[in-house]
């Protein structure tokens, strides 16, 4: 069964900041990984989604890696911004079948002005 | 991208009675789709797959009886909580895989409270 873990559970930085979100998966047989942002309350808006195939996506201030041998991908925010606080949601797509992602249990990001 | 969108946002209802959540693919076509809980500071859970013309498949620890789900069209599901208890308040979000499955679309989540 497939076992998806954030880590830093939560964290709290300043404006300006670089920073490093980590997701790590048990079973490296993925079709693809999604990062997710959720705001409290909300939905989820999809920010990026990386092929097994592929290393890396980028979209804007943020860059998503992917090490599938390793089971691990991060997520790189730069120069963060008080919008920036959400929770970010890593999902890990299963090959094969129905995709049916599996989710970590996500980062809680503040940025404080 | 694809657009999943889930009604109500947000309920409010009185113990004992059944509530229905709605999740409807706006500009294609899901054979299926996906309902998760997520309790505060707690993950996405699968609770149960909803199949076009036939039945869910529910995850194990899920009530079938409890939580309904019917799926009558290629754009329609809903997820009913029958006698909604308040351990039941938690956000539901739904979900549906894209044309070529290999990717989820998301609606916007339903925060249930039961008082």
């Amino acid at each position: 069964k497939q076992e998806v873990t954030q880590i830093p559970a939560a964290l709290s930085v300043p404006e300006g900041e670089n920073l490093v979100l980590n997701c790590s998966f048990t079973d490296s047989a993925i079709y693809n990984l999604q990062w997710f942002r959720q705001d409290p309350g909300k939905g989820l808006t999809s920010l990026l989604l990386i092929q097994s195939s592929q290393r890396e996506q980028t979209s804007g201030r943020l860059n998503a890696s992917l090490d599938k041998s390793s089971g691990r991908s991060t997520l790189y925010i730069a120069a963060s911004q008080p919008g920036d606080s959400a929770t970010y949601l890593c999902a890990v797509g299963a090959s094969g079948g129905s995709y049916i992602p599996t989710f970590g249990r996500g980062t809680s990001l503040i940025v404080h002005p | 991208g694809a657009v999943v969108s889930q009604h109500p946002s947000w309920v409010i209802c009185k113990s004992g009675t059944s509530v229905k959540i709605e999740c409807r693919s706006l500009d294609f076509q899901a054979t299926t789709m996906f309902w998760y809980r997520q309790f505060p500071k707690q993950s996405l859970m699968l609770m149960a797959t909803s199949n076009e013309g036939s039945k869910a498949t529910y995850e194990q620890g899920v009530e079938k009886d409890k939580f309904l789900i019917n799926h009558a069209s290629l754009t329609l599901s809903t997820l009913t909580v029958t006698s909604a208890h308040p351990e039941d308040s938690s956000f539901y979000i739904c979900s549906a895989p894209g044309a070529s499955n290999t990717e989820a679309f998301f609606g916007q989540g339903t925060r249930l409270t039961v008082v």
